[in-house]
C-alpha cells in the first residue's frame, strides 16, 4: 500500500524568505503522480503543484517548485519569497497512474511571519 | 468555473441520528470523490464515482455510510445511526477524465454529540 509521510508537523518562515517542506512516499509502482495541496484557514484545498513521475524535470509554478527525487522517493516543496497569504496547511499527495485513490500525508502547518 | 459546492457547511447532530450531505461538482467534471478529514490529519479517501457509477469504496466506508450520484451530477453522502467517531470534515472533490487534478469543495463539518 502506498503511504505518504510528512515529517514536519509545523514550520514557520519570515516573510520574503524561502522555506522547504518535506515529503516522502512509499510505493512499488513506477507510474504515478505527486501533488502538493494547500489548505488555508478557510478550509478549501487548493492545488499548488503537481509532478508526473515519468518526468525528470522538476515542476515549477511561479514561487513554488519541487525537488523530486524518484530513487529516494522524496518530493519536497520549496516556497520562495514567502508571503503572508502562504500561511496554510500543506498536504503532499500521491496518486497511482490509472487509480483514483489519492493518498495524502498528515500535513505541515506553515506560518509566514511578518 | 463555479467550483465544487457542498451543503451544509456545518452539521451538528445527536448520536444515533441520520445525516445527509450534498456535493455539486464542477459541471464538466465526470469524476466525483468523497474524503473524510479529522483534525490534524490529511484527507482519507472514502469513495469515488465516474458519472453515476460508484467504482471504488474504501474500507473506511462502513455499512452505515452510503453514497449516491443518481444522475451523474450531484452526489449525496448519508451516514446512518451516527456515532461520535463520525465527527470530521467531509470533503467532496471532482475532476475531469484522465490524470487531471482534484478540485475540492469547502467541506461539511459534522459534529456528533
Amino acid at each position: 500500500a502506498q503511504t505518504v509521510t510528512q515529517s514536519q508537523p509545523e514550520m514557520s518562515v519570515q516573510e520574503a524568505e524561502t522555506v522547504t517542506l518535506s515529503c516522502t512516499y512509499d510505493t512499488s509502482e513506477s507510474n504515478y503522480y505527486l501533488f502538493w495541496y494547500k489548505q488555508p484557514p478557510s478550509r478549501q484545498m487548493i492545488l499548488v503543484i503537481r509532478q508526473e513521475a515519468y518526468k525528470q524535470q522538476n515542476a515549477t509554478e511561479n514561487r513554488f517548485s519541487v525537488n523530486f527525487q524518484k530513487a529516494a522517493k522524496s518530493f519536497s516543496l520549496k516556497i520562495s519569497d514567502s508571503q503572508l497569504g502562504d500561511t496554510a496547511m500543506y498536504f503532499c499527495a500521491f496518486m497511482q497512474y490509472n487509480n483514483n485513490d489519492m493518498r495524502f500525508g498528515a500535513g505541515t502547518r506553515l506560518t509566514v511571519k511578518p | 468555473d463555479t467550483g465544487v459546492s457542498q451543503d451544509p457547511r456545518h452539521k451538528i447532530t445527536k448520536r444515533g441520528q441520520n445525516v445527509t450531505f450534498r456535493c455539486d461538482p464542477i459541471s464538466e467534471h465526470n469524476r466525483l470523490y468523497w474524503y473524510r478529514q479529522t483534525l490534524g490529519q490529511g484527507p482519507e479517501f472514502l469513495t469515488y464515482f465516474q458519472n453515476e457509477a460508484q467504482l471504488e469504496k474504501s474500507r473506511l466506508l462502513s455499512d452505515r455510510f452510503s453514497a449516491e450520484r443518481p444522475k451523474g451530477s450531484f452526489s449525496t453522502l448519508e451516514i446512518q445511526r451516527t456515532e461520535q467517531g463520525d465527527s470530521a470534515m467531509y470533503l467532496c472533490a471532482s475532476s475531469r477524465e484522465g490524470d487531471s487534478p482534484l478540485h475540492f469543495g469547502n467541506g461539511t463539518r459534522l459534529t456528533v454529540t
